[in-house]
């Protein structure tokens, strides 16, 4: 299957601070990247679709300016917490498609950053 | 917008018995249902899926039945080994459809020795 890789599997910042996770379809170009928020023994939140070459799509409820994505090239989409505080420690995952339309249907995921804000 | 339960939140079974998760979802046009296994710490894994044109899917041990009409689909496991203990997601999707998956809550399967 198709490869998504993410970078840092593990962050420990302090308040205050940002963060950059990145997202990478290894073997396949992904014109949407998919960001969710998953916390301690619960399921996987969507939070922004990411698109290239133009801006993310935000959940209800997501700030976008505390979570900026960007999506500059096919392969690469970024996820910055910014001036992030504890209540943002959790596990981040990606995940992107090799079939741009959308009907195949399988998604394949990143493994996933844990963040834990001092 | 599409809402997915799930159903139980943690099961436990003893190794070589068979385990069953539920999932029901809402929106009458989604068309698309995988599972998914997660492993602690670690990414989901697509373990099978399901479109609405069938009505059961099987991999071996695994399996997934669909009902349109009630809207809901099983995840059935037979033969459960020790390495099936994750937590695992259903998900109900539109294909074509932006790819927007919504997930259940997810069910803790624990499988004994």
């Amino acid at each position: 299957g198709a490869v998504v890789s993410q970078h840092p599997s593990w962050v420990i910042c302090k308040s205050g601070t940002s963060v950059k996770i990145e997202c990478r379809s290894l073997d396949f170009q992904a014109t949407t990247m998919f960001w969710y928020r998953q916390f301690p023994k619960q399921s996987l939140m969507l939070m922004a679709t990411s698109n290239e070459g133009s801006k993310a799509t935000y959940e209800q409820g997501v700030e976008k300016d505390k979570f900026l994505i960007n999506h500059a090239s096919l392969t690469l989409s970024t996820l910055t917490v910014t001036s992030a505080h504890p209540e943002d420690s959790s596990f981040y995952i990606c995940s992107a498609s090799p079939d741009a339309a959308g009907v195949d249907g399988e998604l394949f995921f990143g493994e996933g950053s844990r963040l834990t804000v001092l | 917008g599409e809402n997915v339960e799930q159903h139980p939140s943690t099961l436990s079974v003893q190794e070589g018995d068979s385990a069953v998760i539920k999932c029901t979802y809402s929106d009458s046009a989604s068309n698309y249902f995988p599972w998914y296994k997660q492993e602690l710490g670690k990414r989901p894994q697509l373990i099978i899926d399901i479109r609405s044109n069938v009505g059961e899917k099987k991999d071996q041990r695994i399996a997934v039945t669909l009902n349109k009409t009630a809207k809901h689909f099983s995840l059935h496991i037979t033969e459960t080994q020790p390495e099936d203990s994750a937590v695992y997601f259903c998900a109900a999707s539109l294909l074509g459809g932006g790819q927007n998956f919504v997930f259940g809550p997810g069910t803790r399967l624990s499988v004994l020795p």
